[in-house]
């Protein structure tokens, strides 16, 4: 089955700097990777997802890259500001045959120091 | 736009008691998720309904049951309450007829329970 590891953990990067957070993934056939972001006591949002017919998307200040190859996607914040301070999720599809799901990395709790 | 609407919002419960959690999906989605999330972790699967019928089911506890009603709106139903219960319980939803969109899956605001 899938299974999506997460890194860094965490994350600490001064206000306007880069932020890159990677995952890998383990079934070759997954072909949809979102991102979420958890804010203190809400639900996961989604940020911005990449389907396996492409390598890179962007929105503004976000971005995700995906080599396939490789098994590995990453999240690009670029000029970070504090209200990106979140943690953020990774994840896969877990699809069988009659259903399908969302298999989660570990998470990374970034700060954005202002 | 409509959000998934979760209530309530918080709950305590003495352990050994019932809970019932309810989710109201996004109109016109017709799948409902239910994640675990406990202190620091990442969200687990529990269940899913589609079309108000169980589609998949992940480490869900026997205690613990779901079902999603006519107006797809769904209910999952926790008995026995242990301390290692507590934890923060989202429902997602996402449009399985919708060609690629099903993929994507919204949360709500989720329900924060807490069993002592």
């Amino acid at each position: 089955g899938e299974n999506v590891e997460q890194h860094p953990s965490t994350l600490s990067v001064q206000e306007g700097d880069s932020a890159v957070i990677k995952c890998t993934y383990s079934d070759s056939a997954s072909n949809y990777f979102p991102w979420y972001k958890q804010e203190l006591g809400k639900g996961p949002q989604l940020i911005i997802d990449i389907r396996s017919n492409v390598g890179e998307k962007k929105d503004q200040r976000i971005a995700v890259t995906l080599n396939k190859t490789a098994k590995h996607f990453s999240l690009h914040i670029t000029e970070t500001q504090p209200e990106d301070s979140a943690v953020y999720f990774c994840a896969a599809p877990k699809p069988t045959d009659s259903s399908y799901k969302l298999i989660f990395g570990s998470g990374t709790r970034l700060l954005v120091r202002p | 736009a409509a959000g998934v609407i979760q209530s309530p919002r918080h709950l305590i419960k003495e352990k050994r008691e019932t809970a019932t959690l309810k989710c109201y999906p996004i109109p016109r989605h017709d799948t409902v998720y239910w994640y675990q999330q406990g202190p620091g972790q990442d969200p687990q699967f529990l269940i899913s309904f589609y079309e108000k019928m169980q589609s998949d089911k992940g480490s869900i506890p026997d205690r613990f049951s779901a079902q999603q009603f006519s107006d797809y709106h769904s209910e999952l139903n926790m008995s026995s309450l242990e301390l290692g219960d507590s934890a923060l319980y989202f429902c997602a939803s996402s449009l399985e007829g919708g060609g690629q969109e099903y993929e994507k899956l919204f949360f709500g605001s989720g329900t924060q329970l807490s069993v002592l």
